[in-house]
């Protein structure tokens, strides 16, 4: 079984600033990491996955993660917040062996002001 | 299409109405998924077809939910009596792989549902 914490359900920067939203994940197996956006009244948006191979991966408009396995984090940063950044943000974790289904966080809504 | 599409968009339902709701997946995707998601939570898994063949339902939170894929293609994900604790917006997913997830998962807009 997995599961996914995201710690802060609200996270504030200033435009400019370096954006930093955690995860903590449980997995039983190796897991497949990923983190998802979601913009008001969409679908969610795959930002960037870690599945195997270099822990640090980037993803679509400049955001990366880093899978760290002795932590249990999958932590998504940006160097410098865009006000088009705010949004709601998702980390999901599956298994990386046979037939898994994605397990979601509860999501860190992301406010940048100017 | 372009895209995953749900329909509707938006419904509202009297306690005790019976709803479906439909998923136009990416053509060609094998993989399609349901999820659940209240107000402030993230999704929550209902379940899965991988073509026409239903998987995993484990996630289906009781027997008043009911989901379909019969030619492998468009789903459809039925409630029966709905009740106030079924107000969410329903999420479906496509992905062109088969078992696993190393293939990306793509979402549609999701169908908002508000029972009365």
């Amino acid at each position: 079984a997995q599961s996914v914490t995201q710690l802060g359900s609200h996270v504030s920067v200033s435009e400019g600033a370096l954006v930093l939203l955690r995860c903590n994940y449980s997995s039983s197996v190796p897991p497949y990491l990923f983190w998802y956006v979601q913009y008001p009244n969409q679908g969610l948006q795959l930002l960037l996955k870690y599945t195997t191979g270099a822990t640090l991966v980037k993803g679509i408009n400049g955001f990366e993660a880093e899978f760290k396995k002795s932590e249990t984090s999958f932590h998504l940063t940006k160097p410098s917040a865009h006000m088009s950044d705010a949004a709601e943000y998702f980390c999901a974790v599956s298994a990386n062996s046979g037939y898994s289904t994605l397990t979601f966080g509860k999501g860190t809504m992301l406010l940048v002001s100017p | 299409g372009a895209g995953v599409s749900q329909s509707p968009r938006y419904k509202v339902a009297k306690r005790g109405q019976d709803v479906a709701l439909r998923c136009d997946p990416i053509s060609g995707h094998v993989s399609l998924f349901w999820y659940q998601q209240a107000l402030g939570q993230g999704p929550e898994f209902l379940t899965y077809f991988q073509n026409e063949a239903q998987l995993d339902k484990s996630g289906l939170p009781s027997d008043r939910f009911f989901a379909e894929r019969p030619e492998g293609s468009v789903s459809t994900l039925k409630i029966q009596r709905t009740q106030q604790e079924d107000s969410a917006v329903y999420l479906c997913a496509s992905s062109s792989s088969g078992q696993g997830l190393g293939g990306e998962l793509f979402f549609g807009e999701g169908s908002r549902l508000t029972v009365l």
